[in-house]
């Protein structure tokens, strides 16, 4: 019963666009959830990418960018490298103190 | 630099405890909220636990309320989760992350915890 869903995969060819979103099992995802973002490779802590929707991190590159998509939160990544194949999560604010994690996409980049 | 350094991790008995320490340097601590984040090996991400800058005000995952409790010492720059009535599935790397604008903007290396027989 996972409340914030995210594809458990994508891929991307070399210098395309992708997209990955990120939903509610029930209900619209908007900015006032403060979805955020982050990319994490296998043995290594989670990098943050994106927070309150689409601020950049600090030293992300601008090929990341974040937004809201009709229902979901988004996180759109321009001129993919191989280096961007990564698992990236979601994390939505649901109020009252709670923070709930999607169960993250895989992205190849082939 | 802004640094995050967990430890105290290892390997616990089911039902045993455990004390994580993470120590902050580089920021002062007491100006941020702090959260805990596990994760399974080869799993996805888990928010576990978060705290108000001065400790006051805490809330916790629903699978863990009751055996865990997160706590903070900002004269030391250390935030702690302390694990009580461990089960297997507590069994995962632990973070420690920093917050802002509800997110988690700075994180530790993480510290391993099992818990088996």
């Amino acid at each position: 019963q996972t409340v914030v869903t995210q594809d458990p995969s994508f891929s991307v060819s070399p210098g395309g666009t992708v997209t990955l979103t990120c939903g509610l099992r029930s209900g619209s995802v908007s900015t006032n959830y403060y979805p955020s973002w982050y990319q994490q490779t296998p043995g290594r802590s989670p990098r943050t990418l994106i927070y309150n929707t689409n601020i950049r991190s600090s030293g992300v590159p601008d090929r990341f960018s974040g937004s809201i998509l009709g229902k979901k939160a988004a996180l759109t990544i321009t001129g993919a490298q191989a280096d961007d194949e990564s698992d990236y999560y979601c994390v939505l604010y649901l109020g009252s103190g709670i923070w709930v994690f999607g169960g993250g996409t895989k992205l190849t980049v082939l | 630099e802004m640094q995050l350094v967990e430890s105290g991790g290892g390997l616990v008995q089911p039902g045993g405890s455990l004390k994580l320490s993470c120590a902050a340097s580089g920021f002062t601590l007491s100006s941020y909220w702090m959260h805990w984040v596990r994760q399974v090996p080869g799993k996805g991400l888990v928010w576990v636990a978060r705290i108000n800058g001065d400790g006051s005000d805490t809330s916790y995952v629903e699978s863990v309320k009751g055996r865990f409790t997160i706590s903070r010492d900002n004269t030391k720059s250390t935030l702690y989760l302390q694990m009580n009535g461990l089960r297997g599935d507590d069994t995962a790397v632990y973070y420690c992350t920093r917050g802002d604008a509800h997110a988690f903007v700075l994180w530790g290396q993480g510290t391993m915890v099992t818990i088996s027989s």
